[in-house]
């Protein structure tokens, strides 16, 4: 089955600066890729997502990359604000499948 | 609004009892899915269901079953309560069959077994 892998597993960055989660996958049939944040006691809700035919897409300070050759794809949060301070989950999912498999999660610590 | 419930939303039991967890959704999705949640390990999926009378066994299925009998409901039973299964407890669901689908979640149920 799917495997993703996710790095770090913590980052604390200052207030301003920019943050980036990296997450691998194993199987190759993948083609959608979901970013999750769980606010501390929290559900995780969805933030951005990319299709497999799509290299790169931008909502606003967020933006998430995807290389299909290396079977990676990362999130960017630029200008990062205290309220970004949440756990990050990546997940992969492939073709006909309705579940995910997720990511252990980052929790990023955005410092004021 | 359509939304995604779970009850209790926290729950104290003693080990080797039964326990059921509600899921309620009324967005009509055909997906719905449990996860567990522990430090350092994300969201381990229990077990998923398709549609009305199907079920299928997840990552993390040893303890645990659901039954399908509605759309709207998905209720995982733990059989008999291990101190192993104290956990945060996500239900989700998401539309369609295909892959590209947002998982919607409830707000978690925290259950602590003694």
């Amino acid at each position: 089955g799917e495997n993703v892998e996710q790095h770090p597993s913590t980052l604390s960055v200052q207030e301003g600066d920019s943050a980036v989660i990296k997450c691998t996958y194993s199987d190759s049939a993948s083609n959608y890729f979901p970013w999750y944040k769980q606010e501390l006691g929290k559900r995780p809700q969805l933030i951005i997502d990319i299709r497999s035919n799509v290299g790169e897409k931008k909502d606003q300070r967020i933006a998430v990359t995807l290389n299909k050759t290396a079977k990676h794809f990362s999130l960017h949060i630029t200008e990062t604000q205290p309220e970004d301070s949440a756990v990050y989950f990546c997940a992969a999912s492939w073709p006909g499948a309705g579940k995910s498999t997720f990511g252990d999660g980052t929790t990023l610590t955005v410092k004021p | 609004d359509a939304e995604i419930t779970q009850s209790p939303r926290h729950k104290i039991t003693e080990t080797g009892r039964q326990v059921t967890l509600a899921c309620h959704q009324t967005w009509n999705h055909n997906n719905m899915f449990w996860y567990r949640q522990d430090l350092g390990h994300g969201l381990r999926l229990i077990h998923y269901s398709y549609g009305v009378h199907d079920t299928n066994k997840g990552e993390v299925s040893d303890g645990y079953s659901v039954s399908r009998s509605n759309t709207e409901d998905l209720p995982l039973t733990l059989e008999s309560a291990a101190s192993s299964q104290t956990s945060v407890y996500f239900c989700a669901s998401s539309a369609g069959t295909g892959s590209y689908n947002e998982q919607f979640f409830g707000p978690g149920t925290r259950l602590t077994v003694l």
